[in-house]
C-alpha cells in the first residue's frame, strides 16, 4: 500500500522569507503522480502544486515550487516570499498513474503560521 | 463556472440517528469521489463514482456507509445508525474523471454525532 510521510507537524516562516516543507511516500509503482494541497480554516481544499513522476523537472507554480527526488521518494515543497495568506495546513498527496485508478493518498498535514 | 459545493455546511446528530450529506460536482465532472478527514488527519479515501457508478468503494469503513449518484451528478452520502467515531469533515471531489486529471475539492460537511 501507499503511504505518504509528513514529519513537520507544524512550521513557521517570517513574512517575505522562504520556507520548505518536506514530504516522503513509499511506493512500488514507476509512474504516479505528487500533490501538494493547501487547507485553510474554511476546510476546502485548494491544488497548490502537481508533478508527473516521469518528469524529472521540478514543478513550479509562481513562488511555490517543488525538490522532487524520485529515487530517495522525497517530495518537498517550497514557498517563497512567503505571504500572511500562505497560513494554512498542507497536505502532501499521492496517486498512481494506473487508468481510472482515481483514489488519493494523504499525508498528515503540516501546520504553517506565518509571522507578519 | 462554480466549484463543488456540499450542504449541509454542518450537521450535528445524535449517536443512532441517520443522516445523509449531499455533494454537487463542478458541472460536467463525470468522476466524483468522497473523503473522510478527521481531526488532525489526512483526508482518506471512502469512495469514488465515475458517472452513475461506483468504480471504487473500498475506502467505506463498514455496511453503515453508502453513497449514491443516480443521475450521474449529485452524489448522497448516507451514514445508518451513526456512531461518535463517525464524527469528522466529510470531503467530496470531483473531476473530468480521465487519469491526468486534477480533484477539485468542496468545502466539506463536518458531521458531529453526539
Amino acid at each position: 500500500a501507499q503511504t505518504v510521510t509528513q514529519s513537520q507537524p507544524e512550521m513557521s516562516v517570517q513574512e517575505a522569507e522562504t520556507v520548505t516543507l518536506s514530504c516522503t511516500y513509499d511506493t512500488s509503482e514507476s509512474d504516479y503522480y505528487l500533490f501538494w494541497y493547501k487547507q485553510p480554516p474554511s476546510r476546502q481544499m485548494i491544488l497548490v502544486i502537481r508533478q508527473e513522476a516521469y518528469k524529472q523537472q521540478n514543478a513550479t507554480e509562481n513562488r511555490f515550487s517543488v525538490n522532487f527526488q524520485k529515487a530517495a521518494k522525497s517530495f518537498s515543497l517550497k514557498i517563497s516570499d512567503s505571504q500572511l495568506g500562505d497560513a494554512a495546513m498542507y497536505f502532501c498527496a499521492y496517486r498512481r498513474a494506473l487508468g481510472g485508478y482515481q483514489k488519493v493518498t494523504f499525508g498528515t498535514g503540516t501546520k504553517l503560521q506565518v509571522i507578519p | 463556472g462554480a466549484g463543488v459545493s456540499q450542504t449541509p455546511s454542518n450537521k450535528v446528530t445524535e449517536k443512532g440517528k441517520y443522516v445523509e450529506l449531499r455533494c454537487d460536482p463542478i458541472s460536467g465532472h463525470t468522476a466524483l469521489y468522497w473523503y473522510r478527514q478527521s481531526l488532525g488527519q489526512g483526508p482518506e479515501f471512502l469512495i469514488y463514482f465515475q458517472g452513475t457508478g461506483a468504480a471504487d468503494d473500498s475506502g467505506l469503513p463498514n455496511d453503515r456507509f453508502f453513497a449514491v449518484r443516480p443521475e450521474g451528478s449529485v452524489s448522497t452520502l448516507k451514514i445508518q445508525r451513526t456512531e461518535r467515531g463517525d464524527s469528522a469533515v466529510y470531503l467530496c471531489a470531483s473531476s473530468l474523471g480521465r487519469d491526468t486529471d486534477t480533484q477539485y475539492f468542496g468545502p466539506g460537511t463536518r458531521l458531529t454525532v453526539l
